[in-house]
């Protein structure tokens, strides 16, 4: 089966800019989830979709940062305005179903370098 | 919440030599742990995974083992190669939190042939 997709891979901006990100799970999927990676740390949870409904947004600076997953397949990470300590990793994930033990398959992710 | 530590930050050890990664965690509610392989410009990829009824589990070269007491649990990869050599990340998931996975630090293990 096809993996999670992400585009772009890589994207440099200026602080204050705005950026957007693509995630295209696996098929069947219901659960998706964006996750902030930054050098040398561990993933970090920044929201969760069941469908096209947020589930967990807990960790998500809302304040710059939004998401959204319509008709509960591609969903969008956007940043505005970007800081520079936004420059991170970002991943994207899917599950079938949402709940512990239900494996999440991770896509390439997209560097964001922030200047 | 939940909060994971793992240690050692990297790791280096000769190929066919094992090695050992390992992880705490804080809430006793959290039930199921997984491990991460994380390779150079690629996201991360599910090795291995426990369960928190279980105390060991063995895939091949891989194994975890889980001490719910102790709250602790550990990889164990032996006979290493050098296509082992990436980034590893432990992960605890909350029971009531749906699948939301909290990652620790990651541990870079390097094989050298």
């Amino acid at each position: 089966e096809a993996g999670v997709a992400q585009s772009p891979r890589y994207k440099i901006i200026e602080k204050r800019q705005s950026v957007a990100f693509w995630c295209n799970p696996i098929s069947g999927h219901a659960t998706l989830y964006w996750y902030q990676q930054i050098l040398g740390q561990g993933p970090k949870l920044l929201i969760q979709f069941q469908n096209n409904g947020v589930v967990d947004d807990s960790q998500l600076p809302k304040d710059r940062f939004s998401a959204e997953r319509l008709k509960g397949v591609d969903s969008t990470l956007k940043i505005q305005p970007a800081k520079l300590e936004d420059s991170a990793v970002y991943l994207c994930a899917s599950s079938y179903r949402r709940a512990p033990g239900a494996e999440q398959y991770f896509g390439p992710g997209t560097r964001l370098t922030v200047t | 919440g939940e909060n994971v530590e793992q240690h050692p930050s990297t790791l280096s050890v000769q190929e066919g030599d094992s090695a050992v990664i390992k992880c705490t965690y804080s809430d006793s509610a959290s039930n199921y742990f997984p491990w991460y392989k994380q390779e150079l410009g690629k996201g991360p990829q599910l090795i291995i995974d426990i369960r928190s009824n279980v105390g060991e589990k063995k895939d091949q070269r891989i194994a975890v083992t889980l001490n719910k007491t102790a709250k602790h649990f550990s990889l164990h990869i032996t006979e290493t190669q050098p296509e082992d050599s990436a980034v590893y990340f432990c992960a605890a998931s909350e029971y009531n939190q749906g699948g939301k996975l909290i990652f620790g630090q990651g541990t870079e293990l390097s094989v050298k042939p």
